[in-house]
C-alpha cells in the first residue's frame, strides 16, 4: 500500500527566507510523487512531478524537490519565499499501475511573514 | 493541453433538492475521471472513481445512491448530489487522467445547501 505523511501541518518564514516542506512517503513500489500548491478558494497546481528520472526535479516558481530512496522523502524546497507562495501544499504520491489512485498528504500551510 | 473544466464553478442549492456537476476534459479524451471532496482546511478526500461506460468505484463510506456519477462520453463525467442537506456543503474537485497516468485537475466546485 502506499501512503504519505507531510511532517508539518503549518510552516512560517520571513520573506525572502528559504522554504522547506517536508514529505515521507511509503510504497510497495516504484512511486511517481508529486506536489501540489493550493491557493485560498482555488483548484490545485502541480508544482512539480517525480517519475523515476532525475532525483532532483525543478518545478515552477523556483521550486524544487529531491527523491530520497534511502530516507523515502521527497522535501519541497525553495530558495527564498515569496509573499505570493503563501498557500497550502500537498504532497501527492500513486503508483502508476492498477487504480492510477492519488493519494494525499494532509498538507502543509505555508505563511510568508513580511 | 490536459485542461479540465468544472461547472458550475459555485452553487447554492435548498435543502432535499439536487444538483448536477460537470467535469470536462478539454482537449483529450479521459476513460477515467475522479472525484474529491475537500472540507474546508483539509486535503482531498477520494469519492469514487468514474470510468467511461462502466459503473463509477466508489471509496468505503462514500454513499452511492447520494452521490451518482455518470461518465457518459470520453470527456464528461457528472456528480449529481442527491437530496442535498448542509452536511453536504463542500468543494468538490474533479480529475481527469491523461495518457501518462496523471491526473489533471479541475479547478474546483463550491457547493452550499441551505
Amino acid at each position: 500500500a502506499q501512503s504519505v505523511t507531510q511532517l508539518d501541518s503549518h510552516v512560517s518564514v520571513s520573506e525572502g527566507t528559504p522554504v522547506l516542506l517536508r514529505c515521507n512517503y511509503s510504497s510497495s513500489y516504484s512511486p511517481s510523487l508529486f506536489w501540489y500548491v493550493q491557493h485560498p478558494n482555488k483548484g490545485l497546481q502541480l508544482l512539480l512531478k517525480y517519475t523515476s528520472a532525475a532525483t532532483l526535479v525543478k518545478g515552477i516558481n523556483g521550486f524544487e524537490a529531491e527523491f530520497k530512496k534511502s530516507e523515502t522523502s521527497f522535501h519541497l524546497t525553495k530558495p527564498s519565499a515569496h509573499m505570493s507562495d503563501a498557500a497550502e501544499y500537498f504532497c501527492v504520491v500513486t503508483v502508476p499501475t492498477g487504480t492510477y489512485k492519488y493519494i494525499f498528504g494532509t498538507g502543509t500551510r505555508l505563511k510568508v511573514l513580511a | 493541453g490536459a485542461v479540465v473544466s468544472q461547472h458550475p464553478s459555485w452553487v447554492i442549492c435548498k435543502s432535499g433538492t439536487s444538483v448536477k456537476i460537470e467535469c470536462r476534459s478539454l482537449d483529450f479524451q479521459a476513460t477515467t475521471m475522479f472525484w474529491y471532496r475537500q472540507f474546508p482546511k483539509q486535503s482531498l478526500m477520494l469519492m469514487a472513481t468514474s470510468n467511461e461506460g462502466s459503473k463509477a468505484t466508489y471509496e468505503q463510506g462514500v454513499e452511492k445512491d447520494k452521490f451518482l456519477i455518470n461518465h457518459a462520453s470520453l470527456t464528461l463525467s457528472t456528480l449529481t448530489v442527491t437530496s442535498a442537506h448542509p452536511e453536504d456543503s463542500s468543494f468538490y474537485i474533479c480529475s481527469a487522467l491523461g495518457q501518462l497516468y496523471e491526473q489533471y485537475f479541475g479547478p474546483g466546485t463550491r457547493l452550499t445547501v441551505t
